[in-house]
């Protein structure tokens, strides 16, 4: 099983800021997923990550708000950019190699937007 | 596309049996996963379905008609623990894989 971590755990930021999240994995993968889930609902998939290329974006979901870097197989960061009171939700990066039947989570990242 | 219907709340008392029910529409069928969530946690994978039948892990099983699109969780001798929420997910049919939630059930269970 892989074990996924998520820095900063939480965070509080101001309006018209921005904030970068880790997400780190023990194993290599070859993708991996960053979702969003916002209290009390379901997990919405932001986008894929894939090493050596761009990201893959969920409709709805645009690079500029999340841009998102893949620098190698074990390593992700998700920034949340100009960020207004809706962004607050919990931040969720998880691994995939597309057939397993298996994902794992990141602990999360609970983000406060004032 | 891909869409999943479950039940929102479910409440039971220790020591009940329950099942959680899952329908779902999909383009492409890869397997019927159930994850679990307590508050404040990460989801945590419980099982996984891709042929019609009864999957037994412990106090809980899963099934799978596919023929019918539906599923369902059964947890058994229900414990103060289980209460948390439970999502149902399929996998993108797509080259991504990803995983489609449900918008989750969420089961207390009562002393």
């Amino acid at each position: 099983s892989a074990v996924i971590s998520q820095k900063p755990s939480r965070d509080i930021c101001q309006r018209g800021t921005s904030l970068t999240i880790q997400c780190q994995v023990d194993s290599q993968v070859t993708m991996m997923f960053w979702y969003r889930q916002q209290p009390g609902q379901s997990l919405t998939l932001i986008a894929t990550a894939n090493q050596g290329s761009e990201a893959t974006y969920e409709s709805g979901f645009v690079i500029d708000k999340f841009p998102i870097s893949r620098p190698n197989l074990t390593f992700s960061t998700l920034t949340v950019s100009n960020m207004s009171p809706e962004d607050s939700s919990i931040y969720l990066c998880s691994d995939g190699t597309g057939v397993r039947e298996t994902q794992y989570f990141g602990p999360g990242t609970r983000l406060l937007v004032l | 596309g891909q869409s999943l219907e479950q039940p929102s709340e479910v409440t039971a008392v220790e020591g009940a049996i329950v099942q959680i029910n899952c329908t779902y529409q999909t383009s492409g069928f890869y397997g019927l996963s159930w994850y679990q969530q307590h508050d404040g946690g990460a989801p945590t994978f419980l099982s996984y379905n891709a042929l019609d039948g009864l999957e037994e892990t412990g106090r809980f099983s899963s099934f799978l008609s596919r023929s019918d699109s539906y599923g369902y969780l059964l947890l058994q001798e229900l414990q103060m623990k289980d209460s948390a929420s439970y999502f149902c997910a399929v996998r993108d049919g797509g080259s991504q894989g990803n995983l489609i939630f449900g918008k989750g059930t969420k089961l207390s269970v009562k002393p």
